[in-house]
């Protein structure tokens, strides 16, 4: 079956720092796969996506790479800010299908 | 930008009775997703519709739900009596067309007493 599996929270940085929040998934086929934000009173929003093994997926200095042989889709920054503490979800999307799995969630908190 | 808009942001229920969340999607969408998170747990694909009826549903989605759109802009999810394991975030998403771009609502806490 098809399952997300995500690293749990809360994570806290200070400005500046490195993140990373581990995805793994489980899927029939070939998933296309995402991270959604949530930020505060707002709905989830799509962050970046990858459609096939060994895409890369970025936006807003995130990144993530679709990795078929570890089944991971890890999302990484380089230097958090403020402005990004938010809920982060994992998600994939089958190829048949027509709903998300989705992860439960990472919440980060970036202290300045 | 158009959004997802959900109400209310919170409610809150005594266990048995009926409640009715609502969802207005961007509005030239035509498919509607509801989903929901249990806390602490994953968020959940409940059903999906498409021109005016359920193209699909997941195990959750049982006799003590059902959704309608009422009207042009309304989507509406009901759960019939609710019950204590309900408690959950429920997310309304929208899409245009029946493929992974999907926009969410920032969804409607439910609190069963």
């Amino acid at each position: 079956g098809n399952s997300v599996t995500q690293m749990e929270g809360p994570v806290t940085l200070s400005e500046e720092a490195f993140l990373t929040i581990n995805c793994t998934y489980t899927a029939t086929g070939y998933p296309s796969l995402f991270w959604y934000v949530q930020y505060p009173g707002e709905g989830l929003q799509l962050l970046l996506k990858a459609t096939k093994a060994d895409d890369k997926g970025s936006n807003k200095g995130f990144e993530a790479t679709y990795r078929k042989e570890t089944t991971s889709f890890h999302l990484e920054k380089g230097s958090v800010q403020v402005s990004d503490s938010a809920v982060y979800f994992c998600a994939l999307f089958p190829n048949t299908g027509n709903q998300f799995y989705f992860g439960t969630g990472t919440s980060l908190t970036v202290i300045p | 930008e158009p959004e997802v808009t959900q109400t209310p942001s919170h409610q809150v229920t005594q266990m048995g009775q009926e409640v009715i969340l609502r969802c207005v999607p961007i509005s030239n969408h035509l498919y509607f997703y509801w989903y929901r998170q249990i806390l602490g747990q994953k968020v959940e694909f409940l059903v999906s519709f498409y021109n005016n009826e359920i193209s699909e549903k997941s195990e959750i989605f049982d006799d003590q739900f059902s959704v309608e759109r009422p009207d042009g802009s309304n989507f509406t999810l009901k759960i019939r009596s609710t019950k204590l394991e309900d408690s959950a975030m429920y997310f309304c998403a929208s899409g245009s067309v029946a493929t992974d771009t999907q926009y969410f609502g920032p969804g409607t806490r439910l609190t069963v007493l």
